[in-house]
């Protein structure tokens, strides 16, 4: 069963604007929240992360924003640009260490 | 440079043969995790390892089989009893098993049946 739902599966968005990707989970045992950015033919690279006891983190371009109590989080990527085009992936993590992924956002930034 | 290495990139299997792929890290992670990626459904985790000479079925193990003698190496091999194995084969580390420890990917080895 899909322990995290991911959306959209796509999106395009221009130079500059801003791509927000959304992500669902239900067992409120995961404790750690990270995104995956993915470029074809490579593996998956940390992007950002965050823990359930903060509501946001922010990093250069990239923030997360995290509702526990809704049990989603999300993922904003300010002033795209177009090396930003990748696969997203969200993940939440339990106490073992298990990662679970959801199934992947493709962005698109065009110039 | 400290890292994952996953060989080979490309590898092809004929019907009812065994392959056996690569992974070895340099990083001196206990840890170490096995993924499947196809299109649209993220990764999937195959197996994983804690610590030497042990290691435990993920959601996907049917058909696929690993080993642990050394810390830096996870070897996994998909068995002829993994009737769909063409995918991207991905493997990772971390740290420790805890949680909160992020775990580094290797770039991955593409399998495709022949």
């Amino acid at each position: 069963q899909q322990q995290v739902k991911q959306s959209p599966q796509s999106l395009i968005v221009q130079k500059g604007g801003i791509s927000i990707i959304n992500c669902a989970y239900e067992n409120t045992a995961f404790d750690y929240f990270p995104w995956y950015q993915q470029f074809p033919g490579k593996g998956p690279a940390l992007l950002i992360a965050i823990r359930p006891d903060v509501s946001e983190k922010k990093e250069g371009r990239f923030t997360i924003s995290f509702n526990k109590s809704a049990k989603q989080f999300s993922l904003h990527i300010m002033d795209s640009q177009p090396g930003d085009s990748a696969t997203y992936f969200c993940a939440v993590t339990d106490s073992w260490g298990k990662l679970q992924f959801g199934a992947g956002t493709q962005v698109v930034v065009t110039p | 440079d400290g890292g994952i290495t996953q060989s080979p990139k490309y590898l092809f299997r004929k019907e009812g043969q065994n392959v056996t792929l690569s992974c070895e890290q340099n990083l001196n992670h206990d840890a170490m995790y096995w993924y499947r990626q196809d299109p649209g459904q993220g990764l999937r985790l195959i197996y994983y390892s804690q610590i030497v000479n042990d290691f435990q079925k993920g959601d996907i193990a049917e058909g696929y089989s690993v080993s642990r003698e050394k810390k830096e190496s996870f070897p996994l091999t998909v068995t002829s009893a993994q009737k769909n194995p063409t995918a991207f084969y991905l493997c990772a580390s971390s740290m420790s098993r805890v949680g909160n420890q992020p775990q580094h990917f290797g770039d991955g080895t593409r399998l495709s049946i022949l």
